[in-house]
């Protein structure tokens, strides 16, 4: 267990929908990357916060946006919602010095129907 | 960051040392090695990291050659339960994103 969480575990949307995935993070550790997951590949690294500020974001489009909060806990937006947003989402944890070991939640498993 | 090129399967058998290969001829001065694991699509899960030196801990050992272009995962004594995919990644430090590449499937029979 890495003291990361994540909710809801499953989500079925339908497309042109919004949805709101929840990070918490492990204790003393202020900053949260997601990823995404599609069936068959790795992870890939969507955007990373720190300190409340977006820090680094990999190639998707605006539609994906998020939060992180004074609790370092963070959210993860998509709107308009496409079939191809199906995937495995996965939030790690990490605290900001000279190692930085990301840790990583159970992941959020949503399909888009 | 260093692009790394895994075999895409191994398998290895019960009780028997898993040696897992990662390539990374482009490493920088600054970027880390970083091996993770992922088990039926739950998160992954941290193994063991190093810059240079060889580092062990309770789940696996790394090795890294000297020119540190490449190094090999050693599960000691492999289990079922170490059946997953494992990532060789390579990654500046601060602020660094994760780049996951296929890894590789290793299969564990008893």
């Amino acid at each position: 267990e890495t003291g990361v969480t994540q909710s809801p575990t499953h989500l079925i949307k339908t497309r042109g929908q919004q949805v709101t995935l929840r990070c918490s993070s492990q204790s003393g550790h202020n900053t949260v990357s997601w990823y995404q997951q599609a069936l068959g590949q790795g992870p890939q690294f969507i955007f990373q916060y720190y300190r409340e500020e977006e820090n680094g974001r990999g190639n998707f489009p605006p539609r994906f946006s998020g939060l992180q909060f004074p609790n370092y806990s963070s959210e993860l937006n998509v709107n308009a919602l496409e079939l191809d947003d199906s995937a495995l989402y996965l939030c790690a944890s990490s605290r900001r010095d000279s190692q930085e070991t990301q840790y990583f939640g159970p992941g959020t498993r949503l399909l888009v129907l | 960051d260093a692009k790394t090129t895994q075999p895409t399967s191994m398998d290895c058998a019960e009780g028997r040392a898993a040696n897992l290969p990662c390539n990374h001829s482009t490493i920088s001065g600054n970027e880390y090695v970083y091996w993770y694991r992922q088990i039926h699509s739950q998160g992954p899960q941290y193994i063991i990291h190093g810059l240079k030196n060889n580092e062990t801990n309770e789940m696996a050992s790394l090795i890294i050659t000297e020119d540190r272009k490449s190094s090999t995962l050693i599960l000691p004594h492999a289990t079922l339960r170490d059946t997953a995919v494992y990532y060789c990644i390579v990654r500046v430090v601060v602020g660094g994103k994760l780049i996951f590449g296929q890894g590789t499937e290793l299969s564990v029979k008893p």
